[in-house]
């Protein structure tokens, strides 16, 4: 596609459910990443693919968090068992390969209720 | 590790006065800096970039200057227009690391009115 597309835009769920939230990345990027933004904060660095294989997960916080990216294109950022500090803007980024070139989603906003 | 620490918010000009966003950073490798831009409502957008010591990132008005002997990178406008209002983020990629990470600073918020 033209751009990167993230969906949901918003994501509005209890606190202890499973969410999962999808990144469609630019075609042809191999590399692609998540953030997080919580309010009033920069975006934090989660976690990196290139291709099919997480190149650098040492972002993601906790066991809760787990990312798949099976087919080398879309993504999937799995939230389990929701806490209301997980509410914030998830945002993906795609490049042609590892270094400059990021294209960032809109994000998913994401409320823990 | 990695961090860049940029001024903080909010700030609040006139139109056409001269803007300057102060923007420091520590690294382990020798990164390429960024300012990205996020407009009410929009996602993160690459503003300028520089890649190596006293290279000059420059776009749509605005400039920043790679100063390795002072580890920064602030950004500067000479008249700001009131559109110009958004969010501003310093941040480094240090692919040296081995990863292509970007660090982000928190972001200044600048409102410009007429």
């Amino acid at each position: 596609g033209a751009g990167v597309s993230q969906t949901p835009s918003n994501k509005v769920t209890e606190k202890g459910k499973y969410v999962e939230l999808r990144c469609d990345p630019i075609s042809g990027h191999t590399a692609l990443y998540w953030y997080r933004q919580s309010l009033g904060q920069g975006p934090e660095f989660l976690i990196y693919f290139q291709g099919t294989g997480a190149a650098d997960d040492s972002g993601l916080p906790n066991d809760r968090f787990f990312a798949v990216r099976p087919e080398g294109s879309v993504s999937t950022l799995k939230i389990q068992r929701t806490e209301r500090g997980d509410s914030a803007v998830y945002l993906c980024a795609s490049s042609p390969m590892g270094g400059n070139g990021y294209t960032f989603g809109s994000g998913t906003r994401l409320t823990v209720v | 590790g990695n961090s860049v620490t940029q001024m903080e918010g909010p700030v609040t000009l006139s139109e056409e006065a001269f803007l300057t966003i102060n923007c420091t950073y520590t690294a382990t490798g020798y990164p390429s800096l960024f300012w990205y831009v996020q407009y009410p409502g929009e996602g993160l957008q690459l503003l300028l970039k520089a890649t190596k010591a006293d290279d000059k990132g420059s776009n749509k008005g605005f400039e920043a200057t790679y100063r390795k002997e002072t580890t920064s990178f602030h950004l500067e406008k000479g008249s700001v227009q009131v559109s110009d209002s958004a969010v501003y983020f310093c941040a480094l990629v240090d692919s040296g690391a081995g990863s292509y990470q970007l660090t982000f600073g928190k972001g200044t918020k600048l409102s410009v009115i007429p």
